[in-house]
């Protein structure tokens, strides 16, 4: 079965420094997202991108953070300088289509990278 | 803010018992809800959806059942499996495909 997938699993950045995350969704689907878990809390939207832009994004998307499909393939998250509050789990995402009524469109999931800030 | 509730962290299921798994939400606009599993290290799989115009989907040993009126969806996992143990996440959105709103899950044992 087709999945996301997501690189590095384990990224140990030092605070200020940027870091990268990788995520190749499924090959056929059009809309991407990525979530992020901080640890003992919930599962947080962070953006969603489609037809190389952005469609939606929560407040935690701030200035910081971008997003961008460089390739055919691969989905990424940038984080320009990081904080210790960054250290969490990311989810990256995709989904085949959106907003088709009565149709069930759910968001696949990759493993996640742990970010880890020092 | 959580629009998303659920209030049991943890649940344990004789093995061939059914297992329910509750969920809140305040937001009236939501209108898909979703479940899905999560076992450590490794990312929210997902189980099992419902539109607002449903009030029950069915999938196998899983059932969704949806009150609009009360705001509240249930799992129900019929017979439970000892496979079954992980954290279940309650998620909804407004349309199928945008943002994903998710409770901090329950996380379910099933023993033999």
């Amino acid at each position: 079965e087709p999945e996301v997938t997501q690189t590095p699993s384990h990224q140990v950045t030092q605070m200020g420094q940027e870091v990268i995350l990788r995520c190749v969704p499924i090959s056929n689907h059009l809309y991407f997202y990525w979530y992020r878990q901080i640890l003992g809390q919930k599962v947080e939207f962070l953006v969603s991108f489609y037809n190389n832009e952005i469609s939606e994004k929560s407040e935690i998307f701030d200035d910081q953070f971008s997003v961008e499909r460089p390739d055919g393939s691969n989905f990424t998250l940038k984080i320009r300088s990081t904080k210790l509050e960054d250290s969490a789990m990311y989810f990256c995402a995709s989904s085949e289509a959106v907003g088709i009524p009565l149709v069930d469109q759910p968001q696949h999931f990759g493993d996640g990278t742990r970010l880890s800030i020092l | 803010d959580q629009q998303v509730k659920q209030n049991s962290p943890s649940l344990s299921v004789q093995e061939g018992r059914i297992s329910i798994l509750n969920c809140d939400y305040t937001n009236s606009m939501f209108d898909y809800f979703l479940w899905y599993k999560k076992y450590p290290a490794e990312g929210p799989t997902f189980l099992i959806s419902i539109s607002s115009i449903k009030d029950k989907n069915e999938d196998g040993r899983f059932t969704v059942f949806l009150n609009k009126s009360a705001k509240h969806l249930s799992l129900h996992i019929v017979p439970s499996q000892p496979g079954d143990s992980a954290v279940y996440f309650c998620a909804a959105n407004k349309v199928p495909g945008y943002a994903l709103n998710f409770g901090k899950g329950t996380s379910l044992l099933v023993t033999p």
